[in-house]
């Protein structure tokens, strides 16, 4: 079967570094997407890796291993508005998303 | 305002009843979907479509029908609604694979669906 695991809930300080991991089995793999949700909203598109590496935009980076069956989502600097939680999904070999169930990130002063 | 929007935000409704939700979206994209993201905060696809094929996910109860009159729209019709079919349903949209990789999907609001 197809699995995507993420931690459900972290907890990290304003000005500081966290990183969020992301494991994938899927069939086939055309890449992976991070997403941010805030509580009652839609979900936003943050960034997309097919190639190994980190991509970085902003305060945000994002990190793929293919072999590993590995991401993570970086995030520097951290501000009260970055509470929210966070998507990995990887879209598989018919190009269908498969989504995580989001981790949790809640920031304290 | 370029968007994906759907209505209505809420709706509260009892067993057995029919209902249907509307999306629209504005951005020209060719691709619409229809997710439903339940209490454990999985997203799962109901439905893909564009003007060519309607992709149905096979665990999706018949009782759900996508109804798109054009490119701009797609509805999400639901019979005899059930009790476990509450949940947050997100209409999405997406230009060609080259949009989808540079700016992912484009999410609906959602629609809070709760049965009583």
């Amino acid at each position: 079967g197809q699995n995507i695991d993420q931690p459900t809930e972290m907890t990290a300080t304003e000005g500081a570094i966290v990183q969020i991991n992301c494991t994938y089995q899927t069939s086939g793999f055309n890449g992976l997407f991070w997403y941010q949700q805030h509580a009652g909203e839609a979900p936003t598109f943050l960034s997309y890796n097919v190639l190994d590496g980190l991509e970085e935009k902003g305060r945000f980076s994002s990190f793929l291993s293919r072999s590993k069956g590995y991401s993570y989502l970086l995030l520097k600097e951290l501000q009260m508005k970055d509470s929210a939680s966070y998507l990995c999904a990887v879209m598989d070999s018919n190009y269908q998303l498969i989504w995580g169930a989001g981790t949790k990130l809640i920031i304290k002063p | 305002d370029t968007a994906v929007s759907q209505t209505p935000k809420y709706l509260v409704t009892q067993m057995g009843n029919d209902k249907s939700i509307k999306c629209e979206q504005n951005l020209g994209h060719d691709t619409m979907y229809w997710y439903k993201q339940d209490s454990k905060k999985f997203l799962k696809i109901m439905f893909s479509y564009n003007n060519k094929e309607l992709i149905i996910n096979e665990t999706v109860p018949n009782r759900f029908s996508p109804k798109s009159p054009d490119k701009a729209h797609l509805n999400l019709h639901i019979n005899s609604l059930e009790l476990g079919d509450s949940a947050v349903y997100f209409c999405a949209s997406s230009q060609d694979m080259a949009d989808l990789l540079l700016d992912g999907y484009t999410f609906g609001s959602g629609t809070r669906l709760t049965v009583v």
